[in-house]
C-alpha cells in the first residue's frame, strides 16, 4: 500500500512552459485535492474532486487546470507557467465521510 | 472564511523538555488535524481530532470545540521532532477543504 504518490519530486520550468504534475493514490479514495504551499505558509486548496468526472476550484485555482477519469489519478495541468507558480504542490486525498486526509511527499515546482 | 491562527510562530526547546503548541479558530468545525512537516519537506499526520483527547506516545491532544482551540502537547521532545507543526480545519459538514493555520515552527537542540 503505497498511499499517496507524486511525481516528479522537483522540476524547474520556464515561463510559458506547460507540464503536468502527477498523483495518484491506491486506497481507493473517493475525494482529492492539490494545494500548494509557499514560504512560510500554510497549504491553500487549488482543486480538488469529490470522485472519477466531478472536479471543483479550491480557493487559488487560477492558471492550473484539473480532470478526474480514474479514482486513483488525479493529474494538474500548468498550461502556460508563471514565476508566481513557483512552489511546493501536495496532493492528498481521503474517503468520504472519515475525514482524515493523507498527503503526498509532494513536488517542488521552480519557474524561472 | 474562517481563520486559523496558531501559536508560538517560533519555539526553540532543549531535547527533553515539554511543550504545548495552540491553534484557534473562528468559527465551529467538522474536523481538524494537526501535521508535522519535517525538515524534508514531508506532511505527517500526527491527529484527527474534530473533539476530545488523543495520545500517541510522546505526543497528545485534545480539542474543546466549544470554545474553538485545539492544544497539541509534546512531552520529552527529541531532536526529531523538529520541524513544522500545522493545524488545520474543515468548517463544515460534508466539504472536504481544509483551511491551514501558519503553522509552528520548532527547533530541539541537544
Amino acid at each position: 500500500n503505497a498511499g499517496v504518490t507524486q511525481t516528479p519530486k522537483f522540476q524547474v520550468l520556464k515561463t510559458g512552459q506547460s507540464m503536468t504534475l502527477q498523483c495518484a493514490q491506491d486506497m481507493n479514495h473517493e475525494y482529492m485535492s492539490w494545494y500548494r504551499q509557499d514560504p512560510g505558509m500554510g497549504l491553500r486548496l487549488i482543486h480538488y474532486s469529490v470522485g472519477a468526472g466531478i472536479t471543483d476550484q479550491g480557493e487559488v485555482p487560477n492558471g492550473y487546470n484539473v480532470s478526474r477519469s480514474t479514482t486513483e489519478d488525479f493529474p494538474l495541468r500548468l498550461l502556460s507557467a508563471a514565476p508566481s507558480q513557483t512552489s511546493v504542490y501536495f496532493c492528498a486525498s481521503s474517503q468520504p465521510g472519515v475525514g482524515e486526509q493523507y498527503f503526498g511527499p509532494g513536488t517542488r515546482l521552480t519557474v524561472t | 472564511g474562517i481563520q486559523v491562527e496558531q501559536s508560538p510562530p517560533d519555539l526553540i526547546l532543549q531535547e527533553g523538555a515539554n511543550s504545548t503548541l495552540r491553534c484557534n479558530f473562528s468559527d465551529s468545525v467538522n474536523n481538524l488535524q494537526w501535521f508535522h512537516q519535517n525538515p524534508w519537506g514531508q506532511l505527517i499526520n500526527l491527529f484527527y481530532i474534530p473533539s476530545g483527547t488523543k495520545q500517541n506516545g510522546r505526543l497528545s491532544a485534545t480539542t474543546v470545540a466549544t470554545e474553538r482551540y485545539s492544544l497539541l502537547y509534546i512531552s520529552s521532545s527529541q531532536t526529531t521532532d523538529s520541524g513544522v507543526y500545522f493545524c488545520a480545519v474543515i468548517m463544515r459538514a460534508g466539504s472536504y477543504q481544509l483551511t491551514f493555520g501558519k503553522g509552528t515552527k520548532l527547533s530541539v537542540i541537544p
